[in-house]
């Protein structure tokens, strides 16, 4: 059975930073790449980043740019995403996914919930 | 890139059929078939329901269907049935490498 676990989340302040893991199990985490996705409290779905199997190629949505880096250790069945200046507009739950051939979650976990604020 | 274009909300009673537009541009959903669609209940994770416009999962019911033409897709649940009520997003890879969601719409079974 796929099952993500995310880890890490809690309150920063702003200009704070954090790190989020996913424990990935049931699978073989080398062969897809993985992805982050956030919800706002009560708002849509965004999407955030991704990594390709092997680590070699890394996507992220513009906001997020230059203040996020998503990583993996398939040895440790790992995903993580380093959140660097947090601003209160990354307050959400973000979700480890397992992406699929141009998909961007197939299998979901539970998330983590971020808050920023002072 | 700005999120897909959804309907905020959609309504139907029992038994009926509606359907979910998302639009896009051709730089997303335009440009590949690459269009899924995800349901989420109050308090839990999404699930994915259709994927590559049409496709769906092991498990999904046969009463959802995708389509898509041009820059906008479809998602169809024909024999509406009460635990059908959530939340419906649509997704699509992008010219970027990146992918895009839509805003979403709530399910409302009457």
């Amino acid at each position: 059975e796929v099952q993500l676990v995310e880890s890490g989340g809690g309150l920063v302040q702003p200009g704070g930073s954090l790190r989020l893991s996913c424990a990935a199990s049931g699978f073989t985490l080398s062969t897809y790449w993985m992805t982050w996705v956030r919800q706002a409290p009560g708002k849509g779905l965004e999407w955030v980043a991704n990594i390709k199997q092997d680590g070699s190629e890394k996507y992220y949505v513009g906001s997020v740019k230059g203040r996020f880096t998503i990583s993996r250790d398939n040895a440790k069945n790992s995903l993580y995403l380093q959140m660097n200046s947090l601003r209160a507009e990354d307050t959400a739950l973000y979700y480890c996914t397992r992406a699929s051939a141009a998909v961007a979650g197939d299998y979901w976990g539970q998330g983590a919930l971020v808050s920023v604020s002072s | 890139q700005s999120a897909l274009t959804q309907p905020a909300s959609v309504s139907g009673s029992p038994g009926q059929s509606i359907t979910i537009s998302c639009t896009g541009t051709s730089s997303d959903i335009g440009g590949y078939n690459y269009v899924s669609w995800y349901q989420q209940h109050p308090g839990k994770a999404p699930k994915l329901m259709i994927f590559d416009v049409s496709a769906r999962p092991s498990g999904v019911s046969n009463r959802f269907s995708g389509s898509k033409s041009g820059i906008t897709a479809s998602l169809t649940i024909s024999g509406l049935q009460a635990e059908d009520e959530a939340d419906y997003y649509c997704c699509s890879y992008t010219t970027s490498d990146t992918y895009v969601f839509g805003i979403g719409t709530k399910v409302t079974v009457l």
